[in-house]
């Protein structure tokens, strides 16, 4: 079974600074991790993933987030903080193998950054 | 390349009635997955298409059901609606290599608001 844990359904920075947004998973096989954005009254537009190799993930945007195998953890970074990244940040896993597209996706963190 | 599409954008059904969304997916893309999103529920797994045949389904009732189409569109369709299955409903495409891991693109979804 797959599911995704986000510690904090909001999260309040100032502009410039650090950016952590939190996931733990649970997967009883390799999982691959996925960080999608949802601006408002949009879809969601995938932000980075992580499926093989490196550990550290470089996104779009700036962000960027770390595989940890011994913490089952891939928490989303940004150094710092601008008034465009507020929005909603959701944490997926996905299956490997050939059973299918379906991905299970956190509650979702929405961040809000202050001027 | 043009993005993932779903019509209508926004509608308003009364209880009781049921209604047809529409997604077509990236070119080229041959799995087409929907997600049913709301503020209490988060984003959940409906359904997922790949070469016109559900691959996988969520746990929602009969009343929720999809299809696929030889150019890899798809529609879900809603019946008996209900107050509670006001909801943002969104499609998701993807190439559906083999062997996991790929990332689903998604569309800006369709506001269903049930009175």
């Amino acid at each position: 079974a797959q599911s995704v844990t986000q510690l904090g359904s909001h999260v309040s920075v100032s502009e410039g600074a650090l950016v952590l947004l939190r996931c733990n998973y649970s997967s009883s096989v390799p999982p691959y991790l996925f960080w999608y954005v949802q601006y408002p009254n949009q879809g969601l537009q995938l932000l980075l993933k992580y499926t093989t190799g490196a550990t550290l993930v470089k996104g779009i945007n700036g962000f960027e987030a770390e595989f940890k195998k011994s913490e089952t953890s891939f928490h989303l970074t940004k150094p710092s903080a601008h008034m465009s990244d507020a929005a909603e940040y959701f944490c997926a896993v996905s299956a490997s193998g050939n059973t299918g597209n379906q991905f299970y996706f956190g509650t979702g963190t929405s961040l809000t950054v202050i001027p | 390349k043009a993005g993932v599409t779903q019509t209508p954008r926004y509608l308003i059904k009364t209880r009781g009635q049921q209604v047809t969304l529409s997604c077509s997916p990236i070119s080229g893309h041959r799995s087409v997955s929907w997600y049913q999103q709301t503020p209490g529920q988060g984003l959940q797994f409906l359904f997922e298409y790949f070469s016109e045949t559900q691959r996988n389904k969520g746990n929602f009732p009969g009343r929720f059901s999809g299809r696929q189409f030889s150019n890899s569109r798809s529609e879900m369709n809603v019946s008996t609606l209900e107050l509670g299955d006001s909801a943002l409903y969104l499609c998701a495409s993807s190439l559906a290599r083999p062997g996991g891991g790929n990332t689903i693109y998604f569309g800006e979804g369709s506001w269903l608001t049930v009175v």
